[in-house]
């Protein structure tokens, strides 16, 4: 069964240094997400892309992160410059149609600033 | 923006019993979709359930099934014959058909299963 994949499973990072977390969607599908979610807290949206832009972005997306589609097949979130508050599991998400087919998620990178 | 309430947030059952998990949830949408999604120790999140506003059936999945109250704003899960390969973190989360294609979930609930 096609899943989502997700590279690192586990980044850390000192604070101020830039990271690029690796998502790879299943094939087919054409809306990507990513959500995060700080320790005991809930999952929280950061931003949906579709054909090649962001579609949406909620109020933690702000000017420090950044999404990318480089090739056919990654879809990856970049942080410039990291806070100690950036420290959460990412998790990535794609689904074939914008509406009822379900968001399959990657399994998460957990991401540690020190 | 929408949100979801989850007000129970650590559960217990017995092996092979049931039990039920509770979601409220605030909209002015008329339709709209609800799931509930797993999250076991390994932190993958996986889609348990479904269910279409419009729909007035609840959705059953094998031993899953939910209690779906439109009015209420009500979508309880309910967990029969409990295995142990269902302890896990459990969220609740809404999806609005327009505007913004993203998932709001609750604080989730942490279903602990006792042999």
């Amino acid at each position: 069964e096609p899943e989502v994949t997700q590279t690192p499973s586990h980044q850390v990072t000192q604070m101020g240094q830039e990271v690029i977390l690796r998502c790879v969607p299943i094939s087919n599908h054409l809306y990507f997400y990513w959500y995060r979610q700080i320790l005991g807290q809930k999952v929280e949206f950061l931003v949906s892309f579709y054909n090649n832009e962001i579609s949406e972005k909620s109020e933690i997306f702000d000017d420090q992160f950044s999404v990318e589609r480089p090739d056919g097949s990654n879809f990856t979130l970049k942080i410039r410059s990291t806070k100690l508050e950036d420290s959460a599991m990412y998790f990535c998400a794609s689904s074939e149609l914008r509406e009822i087919n379900e968001q399959y998620f990657g399994p998460g990178t957990r991401l540690t600033v020190t | 923006a929408q949100t979801v309430t989850q007000s129970q947030p650590e559960m217990s059952v017995q092996e092979a019993e049931t039990v039920t998990l509770s979601c409220t949830y605030d909209t002015s949408e008329s339709d709209y979709y609800l799931f509930w999604y797993k999250q076991p120790p390994s932190r993958q999140m996986i889609l348990v359930i479904r269910q279409e506003a419009y729909k007035q059936q609840n959705a059953t999945e094998n031993r899953f099934s939910v209690n779906f109250q439109k009015a209420a704003k009500s979508f309880s899960l309910k967990i029969s014959d409990s295995q142990l390969g269902d302890a896990a973190m459990y969220f609740c989360a809404y999806l609005s058909p327009t505007g913004a294609n993203n998932l709001f979930f609750g604080t989730g609930t942490r279903l602990t299963v006792i042999p």
